[in-house]
């Protein structure tokens, strides 16, 4: 069974840091042709994209918050983490990770959420 | 960047009733990478349809997806009550992926 669980602080303050860990199972991080994505939806909002990695490490990132984002993965702990710099309380939001087939690029599986508010 | 527009914003229809969502893109997408989700309340998006026009595993067969191009549409051709939610498209290309606004299918 494929799972991801993400995980990180509920609370930042505006310019810190945000980093989020995605743990998963069920697939492998080190071969396969899966990769993990970055998505989230601001309160009422839509969904937007934000990063994603795959197997072989290949990177991408939204064109509008690149500067800010980094993304990367450690296989022997089954984990994508993404950073997110000099945040922002429009970046207030509920940050999903969910899988995505390499040269398919659609998310079949994913994370519950996890909701991050930035405020003083 | 490819833009993705969908429309209407908000579908009011009785259970029973055929739903059409549409999509369009600001420039041509690969069918094969055009995909659509469901999203509920307080929940995580789910996949339906991927490639345009394939569903997902254990999607019903009243969903389904077709288009080319730059217009692209979800059809559910009988609204059961759990269909009720808010539908996302998605796209691929040129490395960077997008989603549509979004359109939420409510009870009439």
């Amino acid at each position: 069974q494929v799972t991801l669980k993400e995980s990180g602080p509920v609370l930042v303050k505006p310019t810190e840091t945000l980093t989020l860990t995605c743990t998963v199972s069920g697939f492998s991080l080190s071969n396969g042709r899966m990769g993990v994505s970055w998505i989230r939806q601001p309160p009422g909002k839509a969904l937007e994209w934000l990063a994603h990695i795959f197997s072989n490490d290949e990177k991408s990132y939204s064109t509008s918050l690149k500067s800010r984002l980094t993304i990367s993965k450690d296989t022997s702990k089954s984990q994508v983490v993404l950073s997110m710099t000099n945040m922002d309380p429009v970046d207030t939001a509920t940050y999903y990770c969910a899988r995505i087939g390499q040269y398919r690029y659609y998310m079949d599986v994913w994370g519950k959420g996890t909701t991050v508010t930035v405020s003083s | 960047e490819i833009v993705l527009t969908q429309s209407p914003g908000t579908l009011s229809l009785f259970p029973g009733e055929r739903a059409t969502l549409s999509c369009r893109a600001s420039q041509s997408v690969s069918s094969s990478y055009l995909a659509w989700y469901q999203q509920k309340p307080g929940q995580a998006p789910r996949l339906l349809i991927y490639g345009a026009s394939s569903r997902a595993t254990g999607i019903p067969d009243r969903f389904s997806g077709s288009g080319s191009g730059t217009d692209f549409t979800l059809t559910i051709s009988r609204l059961e009550p759990e269909d009720f939610a808010v539908y996302y498209c998605q796209q691929f290309g040129s490395s960077l992926l997008t989603f549509g606004g979004g359109t939420k299918v409510e009870i009439k």
